[in-house]
């Protein structure tokens, strides 16, 4: 099993609509999540960080973490063409000091 | 601040010959990670530092590769001698106690 599991996608979605783009993970001793976004020829950028249960909003994205069920997920609301890209999944584990474990990605087309 | 700087943006090389990719990290962050990208591999950490100090190596694909930090604000990564399989975009990211990482723009290497 993997330590961080995506869809890998292609996952497509109209525009308007909401991406939901899940991750699940499996060391229960991670302690802090992230979703990167990566454009195709560019590099991982962050967009969201969540540390506790629950939901964390930030303008469209919304980032959900429930630590009972080992799974993070992200939440674009009024998906736009521009949040065509990867998403990536990155956790951090007890005792890893500042070292992540990416997902392989998801990649997310938003088709006008 | 800048962000993470790396160079050469694009490199190409022929089989055999060394390659040498730089990186400066956001002035004051303690840890800088080297990764490498591929399609088939997706993102892999290769090594890591703490405060110019290699943490773990145990990334590094063999000893064809090696990494320095010589200060705080400048690190190499080396490939020599270099192989059509090393091909792949290397990305070095930097953090500080917020364990976000941040990203340079990456090099994109073509071995021939």
């Amino acid at each position: 099993q993997k330590e961080v599991e995506q869809n890998s996608g292609p996952l497509s979605v109209p525009e308007g609509a909401i991406a939901s783009l899940n991750c699940t993970y499996s060391d229960r001793g991670s302690q802090s999540f992230f979703w990167y976004r990566q454009y195709s020829g560019k590099s991982p950028e962050l967009i969201m960080s969540i540390y506790s249960n629950g939901d964390k909003e930030d303008g469209r994205f919304t980032a959900q973490l429930n630590k009972a069920s080992q799974y993070v997920s992200l939440l674009i609301r009024d998906s736009q063409p521009s949040d065509s890209a990867t998403y990536l999944c990155a956790l951090l584990k007890i005792g890893s000091a500042r070292q992540l474990t990416f997902g392989s990605g998801t990649q997310l087309t938003v088709l006008p | 601040d800048a962000g993470v700087i790396q160079s050469p943006r694009h490199e190409v090389t022929e089989m055999g010959q060394e390659v040498t990719l730089r990186c400066k990290p956001i002035s004051g962050h303690d840890y800088l990670f080297w990764y490498r990208q591929t399609m088939m591999r997706g993102l892999e950490l290769l090594i890591y530092f703490n405060n110019n100090v290699p943490i773990d190596d145990s990334g590094m694909p063999e000893d064809r590769f090696s990494a320095k930090m010589p200060n705080a604000s400048f690190s190499t990564l080396k490939i020599q001698p270099s192989e059509p399989r090393d091909s792949a975009v290397y990305f070095c990211a930097s953090s500080s106690d917020t364990n976000i990482q941040y990203f340079g723009a990456g090099t994109r290497l073509s071995v021939l």
